[in-house]
């Protein structure tokens, strides 16, 4: 099974409808993150949290919030989906920072089309 | 400027060829990673630098933190070698990624 999931895999919905991703990890990492890529850009960082109580807005949080439910669940929605939200979206896990701790797993990806 | 920069952005090569893959970085970093999205999607990490050289099978990676610039060398390529090359500088104190936009190779036959 995958370290780490994300649900769904693929996701069409019409503009100004509210969905949620969902991410789970089984590698008792801290550290979650959700990042958006579209063609020509590298990943971007939406929200990010380091434990449980602990949410950070990324460079692109703008029309998005995030729940961390537990250490191994991290959503993400989008409250009214517009059509530059279409993106393959991306969870990842860290464990701490320093040495080969902070390697970042990314799942499989969410691809969203806004229609 | 984008704080991490890559080049190529594509690259074609035929099997066996040597290959280079080269990033430069403008911020202050605690490591360079260097990963893998495969056609599919999937990202895997190959590489964490913080100095030198590391090797895993036919993939080299190298670090100059004076030059602020890294490389990701595949040795005789092969077209399963396909897929996008990201390199990503986790910055120093925050340890978060910022990512460079990815260099597409493909590996003909």
């Amino acid at each position: 099974d995958a370290d780490v999931t994300q649900t769904p895999r693929n996701r069409i919905t019409k503009t100004g409808k509210r969905i949620m991703l969902e991410c789970s990890q089984t590698k008792g990492h801290d550290r979650m993150y959700w990042y958006r890529q579209d063609p020509g850009l590298g990943l971007r960082l939406i929200y990010y949290s380091f434990d449980v109580k602990d949410i950070n807005k990324g460079e692109i949080s703008d029309g998005y919030s995030v729940s961390r439910q537990a250490q191994a669940k991290f959503s993400l929605s989008l409250e009214s989906a517009i059509p530059n939200q279409t993106a393959l979206y991306f969870c990842a896990t860290s464990e701490i920072p320093g040495g080969d701790q902070e390697t970042q797993y990314f799942g499989p990806g969410t691809r969203l089309l806004v229609l | 400027k984008n704080e991490v920069e890559q080049s190529p952005q594509n690259l074609t090569a035929q099997e066996g060829e040597f290959i280079t893959i080269n990033c430069s970085y403008s911020v202050g970093i605690s490591a360079l990673h260097w990963l893998q999205q495969h056609p599919g999607g999937g990202i895997v990490s190959l590489f964490m630098l913080s100095s030198g050289k590391k090797k895993h099978g036919r993939l080299i990676a190298t670090i100059n933190i004076q030059e602020k610039h890294s490389s990701l060398h595949i040795t005789a390529s092969h077209p399963r070698d396909s897929a996008v090359y990201i390199c990503a500088a986790s910055t120093s104190g925050t340890y978060k990624y910022i990512f460079g936009t990815g260099t597409r190779l493909k590996v003909l036959a």
